[in-house]
Parts: C-alpha cells; sequence; structure tokens
C-alpha cells in the first residue's frame, strides 16, 4: 500500500525559507519510474503543479518559482524535501506530496501552511 | 508554459442526470490529458488518464474524450457522491491544472 505523508511548519512568517518533507512507504524512490511530485492549492482556488523529483535524480520546477524552488530525496529515508524561498502570503497554501507522472496517482493527505507576520 | 481553460466553473444538476466539463488547452497536447476529482477537505483524486482511460475503481459512468486541444469530462446518470470539484490536467510539457469545475447536486 503506497502512503504519502507531508510534514512541516504550520507557519511562517513572510521572507523565510519553507522546508516540507515528504516521509512515503509502498514504494521506493530509487526504483527505475518512480516519481514523486509537489503540488500546492491555496484555500478555494486550483491545484499548481510546484516541482518534481524522479528515481535517477533529475529534479523539474515550475517555471513561475523555479528561483524559489529546491527538490531533493533521500532514499535511504523514503524522504522528498521541498524548499521554497521568501516566502509571502500568497505562497499561503495546502501543499500536497504526489506520486508518480505522468499519472498523479498517489496522493498525501496535504499540509496547511500560512504565511503571516 | 501550457494553459489549461476548463468550463463551466461551476454547475448544478439533478441526480441522474448527464453533465459534461470541458477543457481546452492553450496547444496541442495530442491526448496527455488526466482528470481529477476533488471531494471537499480531501485531496485530489485521479480518474481519468491518458483523455479515456479510467483509473481502477472509477464507476464506468465517468467517461473522457478529446484529442489535441480539447477535452471532454462526461459523468453519466449524476450520483449524489459525485459531488466534487474536477480538474483537468495535462503532461505533455511540465504539468499544469485547469481552473477546476465544481459539481453540485440541485
Amino acid at each position: 500500500q503506497v502512503t504519502l505523508k507531508e510534514s512541516g511548519p504550520a507557519l511562517v512568517k513572510p521572507t523565510q525559507t519553507l522546508t516540507l518533507t515528504c516521509t512515503f512507504s509502498g514504494f521506493s524512490l530509487s526504483t527505475t519510474g518512480m516519481r514523486v511530485n509537489w503540488i500546492r492549492q491555496p484555500p478555494g482556488k486550483a491545484l499548481e503543479w510546484l516541482a518534481r523529483i524522479d528515481w535517477d535524480d533529475d529534479k523539474f520546477y515550475s517555471t513561475s518559482l523555479k528561483t524559489r524552488l529546491t527538490i531533493s530525496k533521500d532514499t535511504s529515508k523514503n524522504q522528498v524535501v521541498l524548499t521554497m524561498t521568501n516566502m509571502d502570503p500568497v505562497d499561503t497554501a495546502t501543499y500536497y506530496c504526489v506520486r508518480g507522472h505522468p499519472l498523479l496517482s498517489s496522493w498525501g493527505q496535504g499540509t496547511l501552511v500560512t504565511v503571516s507576520s | 508554459d501550457i494553459q489549461m481553460t476548463q468550463s463551466p466553473s461551476s454547475l448544478s444538476a439533478s441526480v441522474g442526470d448527464r453533465v459534461t466539463i470541458t477543457c481546452q488547452a492553450s496547444q496541442d497536447i495530442t491526448n496527455y490529458l488526466n482528470w481529477y476529482q476533488q471531494k471537499p477537505g480531501k485531496a485530489p483524486k485521479l480518474l481519468i488518464y491518458d483523455t479515456s482511460s479510467l483509473e481502477t475503481g472509477v464507476p464506468s459512468r465517468f467517461s473522457g474524450s478529446g484529442f489535441g486541444t480539447d477535452f471532454t469530462l462526461t459523468i453519466n446518470n449524476l450520483q449524489p457522491e459525485d459531488i466534487a470539484t474536477y480538474y483537468c490536467q495535462q503532461f505533455e510539457n511540465l504539468p499544469s491544472f485547469g481552473p477546476g469545475t465544481k459539481v453540485d447536486i440541485k
């Protein structure tokens, strides 16, 4: 059974750096073809894809946010980490960790991050 | 980047109705399109992939069609449990989602 769970701060201040961790089970990110994404959703708004890391350590970023994002993996811990710099109130959203590409087949429950001073 | 649009943004229909949601891509994405269902307070769930293939466990009243830039999600015989927001997503390039269509029951 595949599970993913996001963890990180619920509240960050403007200009701070956000670090989110996705801890997963039921698959290995060292297996060929495995991929993990980060996707976010501001309250009441649409989904926005942020970044993806592949089994071979290829990394892909949203064009509009790539200067602020870094994605990495720790295969031994079954974790994927996303950092987002220079947080702003407009970055308030639920952040999801999602397995797969092109099918976003398994989603974490999401973690709400609020950006406020 | 490829932009996705959806219409309508919301709709209200009766149980048993046929519901159609359209999705349009800003450029040709062949059949590189998925649909997701998101119920209130929950994470999205994959519904249809590659334009028309039903994910395992998804009821057959859901169907998808289209090619190129224009796509459709159809729900036949709408059920109360279909109340949700539906998103299309392209994967021809870096993934992007449509703005969503909220479906309610009259």
